[in-house]
């Protein structure tokens, strides 16, 4: 079945460094992604989105990579600041715009 | 107004009692959709409305759980007689219309039902 899932549930990363966060989906048919944060107590924040018609896409220190042949996608976040530290899904729409979140990666930042 | 707003924040209630959470899709939206998030890093679509219509109510367990999209009224939620296993943060969602690619979804900061 149609399904959106992420590597790892947790990620520490230093101040400072990048991070990656990972997401493999396996709807061959599927053809937009969007990465959401969320911060405790609070509801998911749109970040960035991507279709499949692209590759690669960024915005303001985030950079979404889709990789279509093996149905992978990464969120890539620079220069990382304890203001990151949050869960981050991927998701993808269905029909009738109903999202299908994957399992979040929950994102620590040390300082 | 230029957030999704959801009473109450927090809703504490006995296993049997109702409870009954409230959204405030963003003025303009027309669409808006309701999941539960029971662990932390999981979601569950329940239902979706286009307007006061109901659009999609897939997820939604029918024996206890309504929802309602009144023209001029906050959206609602509505949990009858409801179980330990109903605890969980109630999240809404709307947007301009069901086609994603050009209107994303704004999610509110959720309801958090504990069931005691």
């Amino acid at each position: 079945g149609e399904s959106v899932g992420l590597h790892l549930p947790t990620l520490s990363v230093q101040e400072g460094d990048n991070s990656i966060i990972n997401c493999a989906y396996s709807n061959s048919a599927s053809d937009y992604f969007i990465w959401y944060k969320q911060e405790s107590g609070k509801g998911p924040q749109f970040i960035i989105d991507i279709r499949s018609n692209m590759d690669k896409r960024q915005g303001q220190r985030v950079t979404v990579l889709l990789n279509k042949t093996v149905k992978h996608l990464s969120l890539q976040i620079a220069a990382t600041q304890p203001g990151d530290s949050a869960v981050y899904f991927c998701a993808e729409p269905n029909a009738g715009g109903k999202l299908i979140f994957g399992q979040g990666t929950e994102l620590s930042v040390k300082p | 107004g230029e957030e999704v707003a959801q009473t109450p924040k927090h809703l504490v209630r006995g296993e049997g009692q109702k409870a009954k959470l409230y959204c405030a899709p963003i003025k303009g939206h027309s669409y808006v959709f309701w999941y539960q998030q029971v662990l932390k890093n999981e979601f569950k679509f329940l239902i979706s409305f286009q307007n006061e219509n109901v659009f999609d109510e897939t997820g939604m367990p029918k024996e206890r759980f309504s929802a309602k999209c009144l023209p001029n009224s906050p959206c609602s939620l509505e949990i009858q007689a409801t179980k330990l296993e109903d605890s969980a943060v109630y999240f809404c969602a709307s947007s301009q219309s069901d086609y994603t690619y050009n209107s994303p979804l704004h999610f509110g900061n959720g309801t958090r039902l504990t069931v005691t």
